[in-house]
């Protein structure tokens, strides 16, 4: 238990639907993140918030819209995905300032795009 | 952010101590060297990190070079359930959001 919960832990979609992952975080942290980790992939950072304020958006498609509504909840909406963006999507959070602390991950949701 | 190499891959056997290194030739002033790990399908896990000073917590040990352009993560006894990607990233400090970029890692395979 890391203190960052994503749910659904697993999640298949068809190309048309619209679904969003869900990540909280009970670490008092003000910074969150999404990353993107396809088959034998290193990890893709696609979004990172600090202070509910979205600081970087690494080329990421328009059909992942990120929502960062408070410093605890992050959410990802998807919308009309496509087969290869089947992947391991996963959240972490950080303290970040003057003195950054580590990043606590959580355990992920796996997506399938069918 | 400054790029890390590690090698691919390396063999450990069981009980033994695993070195694990990492070139940072380009890091700056700023930039702390962090360590991660990640068993298979599961999020990354946090080991140690560090400045300029070795550190040593109840999992692991990091020796940075004085110069700063290299590291090692030292695992003193690996067992079986160490088997996982290890990840040496450099991350800036302060308030430029903290972000923590990936290379490809080290797959560790503790051997019996």
């Amino acid at each position: 238990e890391t203190g960052v919960t994503q749910t659904p832990r697993h999640l298949v979609m068809g190309m048309t639907n619209k679904k969003s992952l869900k990540c909280e975080q009970h670490l008092g942290h003000n910074a969150m993140y999404w990353y993107k980790q396809s088959a034998k992939k290193p990890l893709e950072l696609m979004f990172v918030y600090s202070l509910e304020e979205r600081v970087e958006n690494n080329s990421v498609p328009s059909r992942f819209s990120p929502e960062c509504p408070n410093s605890s909840h992050l959410f990802l909406h998807l919308h009309t995905l496509q087969p290869e963006d089947s992947a391991l999507y996963l959240c972490a959070s950080s303290q970040v300032g003057r003195l950054n602390t580590e990043a606590f991950f959580g355990q992920g949701t796996r997506l399938t795009v069918v | 952010d400054a790029k890390t190499t590690q090698p691919p891959s390396m063999d450990c056997a069981e009980g033994r101590a695993a070195n694990l290194p990492c070139n940072h030739s380009t890091i700056s002033g700023n930039e702390y060297v962090y360590w991660y790990r990640q068993i298979h399908s599961q999020g990354p896990q946090y080991i140690i990190h560090g400045l300029k000073n070795n550190e040593t917590n109840e999992m692991a040990s990091l020796i940075i070079t004085e110069d700063r352009k290299s590291s090692t993560l030292i695992l003193p006894h690996a067992t079986l359930r160490d088997t996982a990607v290890y990840y040496c990233i450099v991350r800036v400090g302060g308030n430029q959001g903290g972000k923590l970029i990936f290379g490809q890692g080290t797959e560790l395979s503790v051997k019996p």
